[in-house]
């Protein structure tokens, strides 16, 4: 089993739409939590960090369930502007080191 | 703000050559980590450095080899280049369990 799992997609969605992606992760010693965004052939950029108490930014909202290990994002009123890989990073602690273990990414398309 | 860099952006090597990658840390932070990233999936931890000692590290052979400064750049070795060893390298820097800031990348082809 993977450490971190997302569906692939793609997410194919009209313009206005909402769309929900959630992850899942296997260590439950993980600490923190975060979505990226990542564009065709450019670096990951952080669109937003996860906390327990679910935390939003705009358009976007995030939740974490540390009882089932998964995260979710949620886009409302999505943006043509919104097309990309969406990244779910876990932190996770392991024998006092740590690392941060990256999903395979959710690509979303918004068609106009 | 200064960012993460990262040189050269592209670079082709022959099967069997080292390769060594050049990162230099946002201003600030302490902690540098690799990844390897192949077409069409997630970034691979390589492995991670935390004031100039390595603190952890992923599932790759000893030929991925690395080094941090007392400046916190970094660089990323790679000996006896494989082909499956073509990919984007991303490095990114971090203060301890932060956000990670990346760089562009290093895309490696490997012949």
């Amino acid at each position: 089993r993977k450490e971190v799992e997302q569906d692939p997609g793609p997410f194919n969605v009209p313009e206005g739409a909402t769309v929900a992606f959630n992850c899942t992760y296997s260590n439950s010693a993980s600490q923190s939590f975060f979505w990226y965004r990542q564009d065709c052939r450019k670096e990951p950029k952080l669109l937003m960090s996860v906390y327990s108490s679910g935390n939003e930014d705009g358009r976007f909202t995030a939740q974490l369930n540390r009882a089932s290990q998964y995260i979710s994002l949620l886009i409302r009123d999505s943006k043509l502007s919104d097309s990309a890989t969406y990244l779910c990073v876990v932190n996770s602690a392991t024998s006092g080191t740590y690392k941060y273990i990256f999903g395979t990414g959710t690509r979303l398309k918004v068609l106009a | 703000e200064t960012g993460v860099t990262q040189s050269p952006t592209h670079l082709i090597k022959t099967r069997g050559q080292q390769v060594t990658l050049r990162c230099s840390s946002q201003s600030g932070h302490n902690t540098v980590s690799w990844y390897q990233q192949a077409l069409g999936q997630g970034p691979q931890f390589i492995f991670q450095y935390y004031r100039e000692e390595e603190n952890g590290r992923g599932n790759f052979p000893p030929r991925f080899s690395g080094l941090q400064f007392p400046n916190y750049s970094s660089e990323l070795n790679v000996n006896a280049l494989e082909l499956d060893d073509s990919a984007l390298y991303l490095c990114a820097s971090s203060l301890a369990r932060g956000s990670l800031l990346f760089g562009s990348g290093t895309r490696l082809t490997v012949v």
